[in-house]
């Protein structure tokens, strides 16, 4: 199974948003409320920022909000400030009860 | 509040067994309110989900496409941990391993992580 599709790199301006795309499958992101999204900093394990498509973890921030339409789903940033500048993986639950993780975005805040 | 500590070699011989443990703290490896996960990164493949165990009445094991020839996933409830086994490595299973918990309310977020080990594959 092919990973979920994500831009491999994204950017905006301090104060902006910006929207991350995952693509997947009928039998991924289309079949599942299980899609997660993880912020990875270098050296740092991963931080879990949305699960269950559009739910936050207690303790991050409300700039971060999650969507999904049919087979995509997608991270929201607004706001964006220069500590929002990592890598953001999605990850969607499967038909096959496995996990499977999009491929990452490098946001860059400039 | 639930920890995840990483155990296990840095460095593994092509052809041989990658093993790896993770002890927990603050939670229980057989309740049936979480799922016990290995990730690994790569600069290449980014992260990869591995596979998990779970106790649902008995132990069961959901493993990647890509590994599942090669990969055994084991809980110890007796201490407190579960552990990987990846057999035939080769240079490109060299990566940072993670161990993660999938509590049932996250319906498979993976919301805490061990501090990762990184396992180079070489001779």
């Amino acid at each position: 199974q092919s990973a979920l599709i994500q831009p491999a790199s994204a950017s905006g301006s301090p104060g902006q948003s910006i929207t991350i795309s995952c693509s997947g499958t009928n039998s991924d992101v289309g079949d599942s409320n299980s899609v997660s999204w993880y912020q990875v900093n270098p050296g740092k394990a991963p931080k879990l920022m949305i699960f269950n498509v559009i739910n936050r973890p207690s303790g991050v921030s409300n700039r971060f909000a999650g969507s999904k339409s049919g087979n995509t789903a997608s991270l929201i940033i607004s706001s964006l400030q220069s500590e929002d500048e990592a890598e953001y993986y999605c990850c969607s639950f499967t038909s096959r009860s496995t996990l499977i993780f999009g491929g990452g975005t490098k946001l860059t805040v400039l | 509040q639930v920890q995840l500590q990483q155990s296990g070699p840095g460095l593994v011989k092509p052809s041989q067994t990658l093993s790896l443990t993770c002890a927990i703290s603050g939670d229980s490896v057989s309740d049936n309110t979480a799922a016990w996960n290995w990730v690994r990164q790569s600069p290449s493949r980014g992260l990869e989900w591995l596979g998990r165990t779970y106790y649902r009445s008995k132990w069961k094991t959901d493993y990647a496409a890509s590994v599942n020839s090669r990969i055994i996933i084991n809980a110890d409830a007796s201490k407190n941990q579960f552990s990987l086994q990846l057999n035939s490595v080769t240079p490109e299973d060299t990566a940072v391993y993670y161990c993660a918990r999938d509590p049932v309310w996250a319906h498979s977020a993976l919301d805490v992580w061990g501090q990762g080990t990184m396992v180079t594959v070489s001779s």
